[in-house]
């Protein structure tokens, strides 16, 4: 049963540290996505890849958030510095596209990021 | 951009009630729809989806939903509930040619034993 694994799975940081949270998509998919979820703001997209390749960072702080892909294996989410409004649970998920919308993402079990 | 909207903030019901939890979403073109759940202190689970073809779509545990393209929603039902239905439930759309899927805000549902 493939699944989306992210680590860790909780964080509890001070502001300011540098937090980096990792995803391993399913094997064989070639779309990443990272999401936050907060009560407030609800499911927001903040990167997209396809075959590792950045297409879509627009959702992301960019002075502090940095997304990558270093292999087909490895997405990355980091903060730096982290602040307090960056708690949240950050979501993975990957799908395979062929070339249209139809598409389906199967989510990680998220990173629960507390900043202090 | 597509927006999705989900009716019903938070359903409160008895095991074995059915339930209905409305979907509509604004775009004129070609979409794929999705519901997801989220059990608590889970991650998004796909319930089912709908990309084309047959507009009532069966899903895992029972859960249906059905395409109607003129009122441009896509409405998850389930005839009879149980305790561990207990969830919050997202609505998605993407278009045919738009990876982006766009969210609901999310309808908590509390079944009562």
């Amino acid at each position: 049963d493939a699944r989306v694994t992210q680590t860790p799975r909780d964080k509890v940081t001070e502001m300011g540290q540098e937090v980096t949270m990792r995803c391993q998509p399913i094997l064989g998919h070639n779309t990443v996505f990272w999401y936050r979820q907060t009560m407030m703001q609800g499911l927001e997209l903040l990167a997209y890849f396809r075959n590792r390749a950045p297409l879509d960072d627009s959702g992301m702080p960019k002075d502090r958030f940095s997304a990558e892909m270093p292999d087909a294996t490895l997405a990355t989410l980091k903060i730096q510095p982290s602040e307090p409004r960056d708690s949240a649970v950050y979501f993975c998920a990957s799908g395979l596209n062929r070339g249209g919308g139809e598409e389906t993402q199967y989510f990680g079990p998220g990173t629960r990021l507390l900043v202090l | 951009a597509q927006s999705v909207s989900q009716h019903n903030h938070h359903v409160i019901l008895s095991e074995a009630a059915s339930l209905e939890l409305g979907c509509n979403y604004s775009y004129g073109g070609t979409v794929n729809l999705f519901w997801y759940v989220q059990y608590p202190g889970q991650h998004l689970q796909l319930l089912l989806k709908y990309f084309s073809g047959d507009p009532l779509v069966k899903g895992i545990k029972g859960f249906e939903a059905e395409f109607i393209k003129s009122k441009f929603s896509f409405n998850l039902r389930k005839p009879s509930v149980q305790w561990s239905d207990t969830a919050e439930y997202f609505c998605a759309v993407n278009s045919n040619n738009d990876y982006k899927l766009s969210f609901g805000a999310g309808t908590t549902v509390t079944v009562r034993a």
